[in-house]
């Protein structure tokens, strides 16, 4: 049961590199979410797809964008990575279309110096 | 601004005990109410919901909601050493952007 599967676990980033986190499900979720998790701050949604073909921003997209590249895999790039980027990011999926009763991936520790 | 309050803790409770976590939340229109644990460097795991007032027991576990007074609970019971973790609340008015997570309360379940 692999349920949602991130990669890569940690990663270290200059400020101004790119990278995309990428992000799997295998329950057949339709939707999908990207979060960042900072001390003191909770989790907080970056972006969402509601369903293969669709995304929309959540409550702190700048900086980001996202791929849904099908039902399974939704992606998150950096474009330039700065300092402000250093988090913990979790993606989820969830069987309800409204983000909650999610399931959520191993998360990626990133590191932006 | 939604608001999701919870105490940060820690709430250190002896092995056996019952612990008690609290959430308040601001927006009135809120109507699923979400209960999560994190281990310490783990992801999020959903462990209860509730939609209505009262009541919700699933095994040690019994969710509580009062739309009245804003706010949910989560109580543990016969709380073992490994319930210690963070357990986040997270309240939604509907729709995708509408979920707002708690910052957590840590759990420390003494031997």
């Amino acid at each position: 049961n692999a349920g949602v599967t991130q990669t890569p676990k940690f990663q270290v980033l200059k400020t101004g590199q790119s990278m995309t986190l990428q992000c799997a499900q295998d329950m057949n979720h339709n939707s999908m979410y990207w979060y960042r998790q900072d001390p003191g701050m909770g989790l907080r949604l970056i972006y969402y797809s509601a369903s293969e073909g669709t995304t929309d921003k959540g409550e702190v997209p700048n900086g980001y964008n996202v791929s849904r590249l099908n039902k399974r895999e939704f992606s998150l790039r950096l474009e330039s990575a700065a300092p402000s980027q250093t988090s913990v990011y979790f993606c989820a999926s969830s069987v309800s279309g409204d983000g909650t009763e999610a399931f959520f991936g191993q998360g990626t520790r990133l590191t932006v110096v | 601004q939604k608001e999701v309050e919870q105490n940060s803790g820690p709430l250190s409770v002896p092995e056996g005990a019952i612990a008690s976590l609290n959430c308040t939340y601001s927006d009135r229109g809120s109507q699923s109410f979400f209960w999560y644990r994190q281990y310490s460097g783990k992801s999020p795991e959903l462990i209860m919901f509730i939609y209505s007032n009262g009541d919700k027991e699933d095994g040690r576990f019994t969710a509580q909601l009062n739309k009245a007074s804003q706010y949910v609970s989560l109580l543990i019971r016969d709380s073992q050493p490994s319930d210690s973790a963070t357990y986040l609340c997270a309240v939604s008015s509907g729709g995708y952007q509408k979920v707002t997570f708690g910052t957590g309360t840590k759990l420390q379940v003494i031997p």
